[in-house]
């Protein structure tokens, strides 16, 4: 069975680089399409984007100027870095993995949430 | 981008009744790319239908989902007490978007 596990600061500064990884157990990194989604407290989900196993990437156009994301292979990781973070930015992060079949998100982390304040 | 809107924002019904949730696309859903989620509180959230139609692996038979176009329907033929969640559709076209959510809550 598929795990994720997404880690990293729970608190982050204004105007600083929020960074996350998740740890992918139980399968391999490829060859498979990886996401990370966010939900603000109380609200709705947002897709961040999408990367591939190989490194191509699909961002949502509106964080794509501060979103990068990687893949490391050897570690079965896969990371975020959303820079120049707002309150606006405060949220639980998960981390997914697509359905085989289609654009779908069949396997979730936990979610982590990180708050961004001074 | 295409923006998905659900209705209504708010179910309030008994085990064992039927529900009803709508999800409209702004446009019409490429490759009928539609799926449908729920979420329980401080859980993420669980794929249930893919395709429009297709249910996700263990999701019973009682969750259906149909729909064409800009139109889909999520159908949970009889409420058990652990359907009452949100939940979410979502489209794929070059972007993949979510809708606000249906809460599905207990009368």
């Amino acid at each position: 069975q598929v795990q994720l596990q997404e880690s990293g600061p729970g608190l982050v500064k204004p105007s600083e680089t929020l960074s996350l990884t998740c740890t992918v157990s139980g399968g391999s990194i490829s060859p498979y399409y990886w996401s990370w989604i966010r939900q603000p407290p109380g609200k709705g989900l947002e897709w961040i984007g999408y990367m591939y196993y190989s490194g191509s990437t699909n961002y949502n156009r509106s964080l794509k100027s501060r979103v990068t994301t990687s893949v490391d292979t050897s570690k079965n990781q896969f990371s975020l870095r959303l820079t120049s973070v707002t309150a606006a930015d405060t949220a639980v992060y998960y981390c997914a993995r697509y359905f085989e079949g289609g654009p779908y998100l069949q396997y979730w982390g936990q979610g982590t949430l990180v708050i961004v304040s001074s | 981008e295409i923006v998905l809107t659900q209705s209504p924002g708010t179910l309030s019904l008994s085990p064992g009744e039927r529900a009803t949730l709508s999800c409209r696309a702004s446009q019409s859903v490429s490759s009928s790319y539609l799926a449908w989620y729920q979420q329980k509180p401080g859980q993420a959230p669980r794929l249930l239908i893919h395709d429009v139609s297709s249910r996700a692996t263990g999701i019973p038979d009682r969750f259906s989902g149909s729909g064409s176009g800009t139109d889909f329907t999520l159908t949970i033929s009889r409420l058990e007490p652990e359907d009452f969640a949100v939940y979410y559709c979502q489209q794929y076209g070059n972007s993949l978007t979510f809708g606000p959510g249906t809460k599905v809550d207990i009368k």
